[in-house]
């Protein structure tokens, strides 16, 4: 079974400045995809970015970019100019596509960002 | 954001009770999952569908039941809830593709059970 591990829970970054979030997950499959997803107080978890296992080239969106080291099995993600609207939990995801194409999410624990002013 | 839909947001019951967290989404999507999340933990899938009446058990138990009459909507039933389904419950869809497509959430249903 695939697991996900983020090993920090916590992290806090000074607005303006980046910050690097960690994962890494173990898997014996050699194709499938990465997400990060961000979670907002009480509001909706939606998705920062995700990242194909058979793409070399690392996933970049505006600010946020990820560093996939697939022999490593590492995947993190970089947050440039950090804004207070930032301050969240990030959850690294795995996805999985078991025998009759669902396709189910394993997660890491978590990690919640401070964003200071 | 998705145009994924979760009521109640908050529910505070009684041990025993029957309750039904519905979710609807409006963008076609054949798959839907449920997740449970407790406070600062990961998600765990409870259940999953493919399409209409097709339903199945994620990875991790739940006493919970599913339904899939309509593409739109997968409502979690609790029969007779206890204080250890007290959690957050996440609705989530995705459309079908080979290649693979981002799944999206609802806000989520919180749920205490006293």
């Amino acid at each position: 079974a695939q697991t996900v591990t983020q090993s920090q829970p916590e992290m806090s970054v000074q607005e303006a400045e980046t910050v690097t979030l960690s994962c890494t997950y173990d898997t014996s499959e050699s194709d499938y995809y990465l997400f990060w997803y961000k979670q907002p107080p009480s509001r909706q978890m939606i998705l920062v970015i995700r990242q194909e296992a058979y793409k070399q080239q690392n996933a970049t969106e505006n600010r946020f970019s990820v560093n996939f080291q697939k022999a490593a099995k590492s995947f993190s993600l970089k947050i440039s100019d950090s804004q207070l609207g930032d301050a969240a939990m990030y959850f690294c995801a795995y996805r999985s596509v078991t025998q009759g194409g669902s396709e189910k999410l394993v997660f890491g624990k978590g990690m919640k960002l401070t964003v200071n002013p | 954001e998705a145009d994924i839909y979760q009521t109640p947001r908050y529910l505070v019951i009684g041990t025993g009770k029957k309750i039904t967290l519905e979710c609807s989404q409006t963008m076609g999507h054949d798959k839907m999952y449920w997740y449970q999340q407790d406070p600062g933990m990961e998600l765990h899938l409870i259940h999953y569908s493919y399409g209409v009446n097709s339903t199945e058990k994620g990875d991790l138990s739940s006493e919970s039941t599913v339904s899939r009459i309509r593409t739109e909507h997968f409502p979690l039933t609790l029969e007779s809830a206890r204080p250890s389904h007290t959690s957050q419950y996440l609705c989530a869809s995705s459309e079908y593709s080979p290649s693979g497509n981002t799944i999206y959430f609802g806000e989520g249903s919180w749920l205490t059970v006293v």
